[in-house]
């Protein structure tokens, strides 16, 4: 089993839609969860960061993680065309990763004008 | 505030040669991270350096790749006698702290031929 598992898609889904992008993990000792965005030949742009359970909410953006279930979501409202893109998710044991940053593989998003 | 600065962006070396990859952290970033990806994977984490100090490099290969963070200038990331499978995307990053998330580059994308 992989540490950190995420469907590489590609997701399609209609602008204005709401999207829904998904990771589950496996090790019990990550703390700090994180998404970025990542476009074609670009660095990783880092979009959320959050600490343990609970919701985080950031304009069009809501990351939610689940401790108990191993499990973190972002949700995307209002999904515009440029929001286009590879979403990775990526966790640690301690903040800024100290030990490293490990990475899902990435979902590709296409938002259809 | 320029961001994590990466060069060169594309680089191209011949079997056999060496590859040079630098990285100028944020201003006020003293902590650099670099890691790997390579297509259709992950980010994979490579080493973690501070000012003149290696502090974890347990995603290095143990031939052929090293990294330093001198006093003064670049982190620099030497790979030597480089083989088609280094071909890939390297990036780095940095953070103020240990516990502070961590900022990304463009990335150097080098190709072996």
């Amino acid at each position: 089993q992989k540490e950190v598992e995420q469907d590489p898609g590609p997701l399609s889904v209609p602008e204005g839609a709401i999207v829904s992008l998904n990771c589950t993990y496996s090790n019990s000792a990550f703390q700090y969860f994180m998404w970025y965005r990542q476009y074609s030949r670009k660095g990783p742009e880092l979009l959320m960061y959050t600490y343990s359970s609970g919701n985080k909410e950031d304009g069009r953006f809501t990351a939610q993680v689940d401790k108990s279930s191993k499990y973190i979501s972002l949700f995307i409202r209002d999904s515009q065309p440029s929001d286009s893109a590879t979403y990775l998710c990526a966790m640690s044991k301690s903040g800024g990763g100290a030990d490293g940053l490990t990475f899902g593989k990435g979902t590709h998003l296409i938002i259809q004008p | 505030n320029a961001g994590v600065m990466q060069n060169p962006r594309h680089l191209v070396r011949r079997r056999g040669q060496e590859a040079r990859l630098r990285c100028s952290p944020m201003k006020g970033h003293s902590h650099v991270y670099w890691y790997r990806q390579l297509p259709e994977e992950g980010l994979k984490f490579m080493v973690y350096l501070q000012k003149e100090n290696i502090i974890d490099e347990s995603g290095m290969p143990k031939e052929r790749f090293s990294a330093e963070f001198p006093k003064e200038g670049p982190s620099i990331l030497r790979i030597q006698q480089v083989v088609r499978g280094d071909s890939a995307a390297y990036f780095c990053a940095s953070s103020p702290d240990l516990n502070t998330e961590a900022f990304f580059g463009q990335g150097t994308r080098l190709t072996v031929v």
